[in-house]
């Protein structure tokens, strides 16, 4: 069974910390996105990488930057978390092809930067 | 630019009967999938159903179906015979088939299923 792991469910931060979100999928796939989840406003693209090393933003990446530097694993990175970054983040994965395969989602982390 | 909306904030139905879930969209793309998503209270995003643009049938999984008007660009989702289980928030999505990194999401609607 396909399996998108997020190191955490819940986390609580500071503002001004540096924070590391970590996701590895085990299926093989090229494509890996972030998004983030607030009410009302449904899933939006933070960044996301269509092979190691690659990535690209997305609708809104202000504030934030990726890591991919193994195909499983894709690191989405607060480089000085502020309030207005509190949210639920999901990390979700897909191949490249063929096209119509869905997106396959974590369970999702729950952020609070205080 | 690519659109979805879902009108339908909340809703609410009996157990064992049917509802309908909204979903528009908006594309000058010719060629595009469709995806509903589940997402329980425990957070996790659970892939229901897909509907390609060019496909004839609309598409069923289980207890699940897709009424979808091309024309009318809609691609609304169908429960039958509600479940306790099945509350939950629900997304509609969207991609062009050319460019397998742009998925759009909806707002969501929550759905109640009551007793």
């Amino acid at each position: 069974d396909v399996k998108v792991t997020q190191s955490s469910r819940y986390l609580v931060k500071r503002t001004g910390e540096k924070v590391f979100l970590e996701c590895v999928q085990d299926m093989d796939h090229e494509n890996m996105f972030w998004y983030r989840q607030d009410p009302g406003l449904g899933l939006r693209l933070i960044y996301f990488s269509y092979d190691v090393k690659m990535k690209e933003k997305g609708d809104i990446p202000e504030g934030y930057s990726v890591s991919r530097e193994k195909k499983e694993r894709f690191s989405l990175i607060l480089e000085s978390a502020s309030t207005n970054q509190t949210s639920m983040y999901l990390c979700a994965s897909s191949p490249q092809s063929p096209a119509n395969q869905p997106q396959h989602f974590g369970d999702g982390t729950r952020l609070s930067i205080l | 630019a690519q659109k979805i909306t879902q009108t339908q904030p909340g809703m609410f139905v009996q157990e064992k009967e049917a509802v309908t879930l909204d979903c528009t969209y908006d594309t000058s793309d010719p060629s595009y999938g469709l995806f509903w998503y589940k997402q329980p209270s425990s957070g996790e995003m659970i892939f229901l159903i897909y509907q390609g643009s060019y496909d004839q049938q609309n598409a069923t999984e289980g207890r699940y179906s897709l009424n979808f008007q091309k024309a009318r660009k809609s691609a609304n989702l169908v429960i039958s015979a509600s479940q306790l289980g099945d509350s939950a928030m629900y997304f509609c999505a969207m991609r062009d088939l050319y460019n397998n990194n742009d998925m759009r999401f909806g707002a969501g609607t929550r759905l109640t299923v009551k007793p």
